[in-house]
């Protein structure tokens, strides 16, 4: 009965660079959120996904920033260039249903030097 | 959008009293206010939640309580234990665009022996 998975649990990334992070839904579910959540901060909303689809990416910053949750294989929310500024830690949650309960992943947390 | 507010920041109670946690939401539309617990490096953990159809909502220890007229919520904590020690983080979610959740800013609980 895995819950929702994430990996890596920690990435060190240079400014420049590139940063995928991977979530996995609980089993039965197909609706994926990513979260952003800044040191001392609350979670901040960035997109949210069903299968092949973007349904809304308001909180997404527009450059730099995708996600994508395909056919096959998990979500992955991918940060082209990082900067100081990415620093985070990125959690993801799943749900069975748009109104639905949101489970929680164990984040990534994100450090660019 | 969606703005949510959350008092006390911090809160320290000896153990076995209560603790209560207020949080306001702008959005009279929102119908979906669930409160979830993160300890220190772990994912947050839904502990209760509840949906603009009821007033109060009751689960052992912890209970929250809803006022639409007034959009605010409450989560009520009694008998308190060192456990209970963490971050707690109301939310606020409208129907429509798949619930994405709009977090208040947390309040630091500590329980004290």
């Amino acid at each position: 009965n895995a819950g929702v998975m994430q990996n890596p649990r920690h990435l060190v990334r240079r400014r420049g660079q590139e940063a995928r992070l991977r979530c996995s839904p609980m089993k039965g579910h197909s609706h994926v959120y990513w979260y952003r959540q800044l040191p001392e901060e609350g979670l901040k909303f960035m997109v949210y996904l069903q299968k092949e689809n973007i349904i809304d990416e308001s909180g997404m910053p527009k450059e730099r920033f995708s996600a994508e949750f395909p056919k096959e294989g998990p979500s992955i929310l991918r940060i082209q260039q990082v900067v100081r500024g990415d620093s985070a830690a990125y959690f993801c949650a799943s749900s069975s249903g748009g109104a639905e309960t949101q489970y929680f992943g164990p984040g990534t947390r994100l450090l660019v030097l | 959008g969606e703005n949510v507010e959350q008092h006390p920041s911090t809160l320290s109670v000896q153990e076995g009293d209560s603790a209560v946690i207020k949080c306001t939401y702008s959005d009279s539309a929102s119908n979906y206010f669930p409160w979830y617990k993160q300890e220190l490096g772990k994912r947050p953990q839904l502990i209760i939640d509840i949906r603009s159809n009821v007033g109060e909502k009751k689960d052992q220890r912890i209970a929250v309580t809803l006022n639409k007229t007034a959009k605010h919520f409450s989560l009520h904590i009694t008998e308190t234990q060192p456990e209970d020690s963490a971050v707690y983080f109301c939310a606020a979610s409208k129907p429509g665009g798949g619930n994405k959740l709009t977090f208040g800013t947390g309040t630091q609980l500590k329980v004290e022996l």
